[in-house]
């Protein structure tokens, strides 16, 4: 079975423009969730996608948001970027979603705001 | 809402044993998982603890009291390759949270 994949894995992008990153769950798997980790911190959970349907989210400004399409796979956008916006976002897939004691995780996407 | 604590750095020598304490403040709880990841890596699934007691796992070991909202992870004959960043999360209903992580450096 193919793993999580998540593009482009690295993006460098400048203050005040909008970004766009892609997950494509393990195949089956109509969970996706989104998490932002930076350098010494936990992973912040952003949102959950099952089945189209955003599930759960995280305390996050309404800049961050996303979808899942029919095929599972899922974007999150972030507009209006700001530098605190740097960090790892990562993508984890499941079967049952946020309360599935193990969740796959993709590579994630480093993005850097200058 | 929901609260973890773990240590932030553990460092311990080849061959030792090393544990990771978790500790949690949570509603609707069902388990606690572990994840490791390696810098630059993604996380991976290591262990998960839905009832009260010991789960092994080669040489990988996690623990769970509920009545102590406490967990931990046990490592044994540390390997140079154990050196990573070690998160517990708390599966709740509809839910996980993860705690900030601990790093571990292994030492020759």
């Amino acid at each position: 079975k193919a793993g999580v994949t998540q593009t482009p894995r690295y993006l460098i992008k400048t203050r005040g423009q909008q970004v766009t990153l892609s997950c494509s769950p393990i195949s089956g798997h109509r969970s996706v969730s989104w998490y932002q980790q930076t350098p010494g911190q936990g992973l912040q959970f952003l949102f959950e996608y099952f089945s189209e349907t955003q599930r759960n989210k995280g305390n996050f400004p309404g800049r961050f948001s996303g979808r899942q399409f029919s095929n599972s796979r899922s974007e999150m956008n972030v507009s209006t970027l700001e530098l605190g916006d740097s960090a790892l976002y990562l993508c984890a897939s499941s079967s049952r979603g946020q309360d599935s004691y193990e969740q796959y995780f993709g590579p994630g996407t480093r993005l850097t705001v200058t | 809402g929901q609260s973890l604590e773990q240590p932030s750095e553990v460092t311990a020598v080849e061959g030792a044993i090393v544990q990771i304490n978790c500790t949690y403040q949570t509603s609707g709880f069902y388990g606690l998982s572990w994840y490791q990841q390696h810098d630059g890596g993604a996380p991976t699934f290591l262990s998960y603890n839905g009832l009260d007691g010991l789960e092994e796992t080669g040489r990988f070991s996690s623990f769970l009291s509920r009545s102590d909202s406490y967990g931990y992870l046990l490592l044994q004959e540390l390997q140079m390759k154990d050196s990573a960043s070690y998160f517990c999360a708390v599966i709740g209903a509809g839910k996980s949270t993860f705690g900030d992580g601990t790093t571990l450096t292994v030492k020759p």
